[in-house]
């Protein structure tokens, strides 16, 4: 696998908390994504990241921040949970947007 | 922007059998079309794409076409095995380098059993 990693793996929280997951590359790849992996939903993007502090909203952006201020870490923030966030995010990287797509092990998140 | 269909979202095949899914998308300006096959548990991984000055490409068991025209593309796996059960993605990319305006759309997965 790419040198990609996500943290936590899982998280547990309760509705109204801030939560932030980290995603952190080491293969200096210039795109970086974040999806939500729900049954029947397939991978919705949420954000993504086309360079150090160059993002862009995707299909599923509200409730939703993120920030890139190196090329290897991309945060994503859930300002205030919702139940409706409870759901495995998955980071990505990619040279391009059409280039291969490498993910991360995904994060399992549900707010209670 | 751009949407992605894929059908079907179940498809179960006895081993040995062919499997299609098939995809369309709505942006013309698309040119990059990957799929990805993502086992229970794990992580999504590329298994092969397609761009758009391409109709057809073929890696083993697994071939995937393209009908710009239509707005179609389509995985192809022969002789299928119990390891080709997954759940498979499609996606469609719109290629304008480094800018806000880029953006790869997955379609909502299907769902493959091989049945012995």
């Amino acid at each position: 696998d790419a040198g990609i990693t996500q943290s936590p793996r899982h998280k547990v929280t309760e509705t109204g908390t801030p939560v932030t997951l980290r995603c952190h590359q080491t293969e200096n790849h210039r795109y970086m994504y974040w999806y939500r992996q729900d049954p029947g939903h397939g991978l919705r993007l949420i954000h993504y990241s086309y360079g150090v502090k160059d993002t862009d909203k995707g299909e599923v952006s509200d409730g939703y921040s993120v920030s890139r201020s190196k090329t290897e870490d991309f945060l994503l923030t859930l300002e205030s949970a919702t139940s409706s966030q409870t759901s495995v995010y998955f980071c990505a990287i990619g040279a391009g947007v059409t280039d291969t797509q490498y993910f991360g092990p995904g994060t399992r998140l549900t707010v209670l | 922007g751009e949407n992605v269909e894929q059908h079907p979202s179940t498809l179960s095949v006895q081993e040995g059998d062919s499997a299609v899914i098939k995809c369309t998308y709505s942006d013309s300006a698309s040119n990059y079309f990957p799929w990805y096959k993502q086992e229970l548990g794990k992580r999504p991984q590329l298994i092969i794409d397609i761009r758009s000055n391409v109709g057809e490409k073929k890696d083993q068991r697994i071939a995937v076409t393209l009908n710009k025209t239509a707005k179609h593309f389509s995985l192809h796996i022969t002789e299928t095995q119990p390891e080709d059960s997954a759940v498979y993605f499609c996606a469609a990319a719109n290629p304008l380098l480094y800018s806000s305006a880029s953006k790869i759309i997955f379609g909502s997965g299907t769902r493959l059993s091989i049945r012995p």
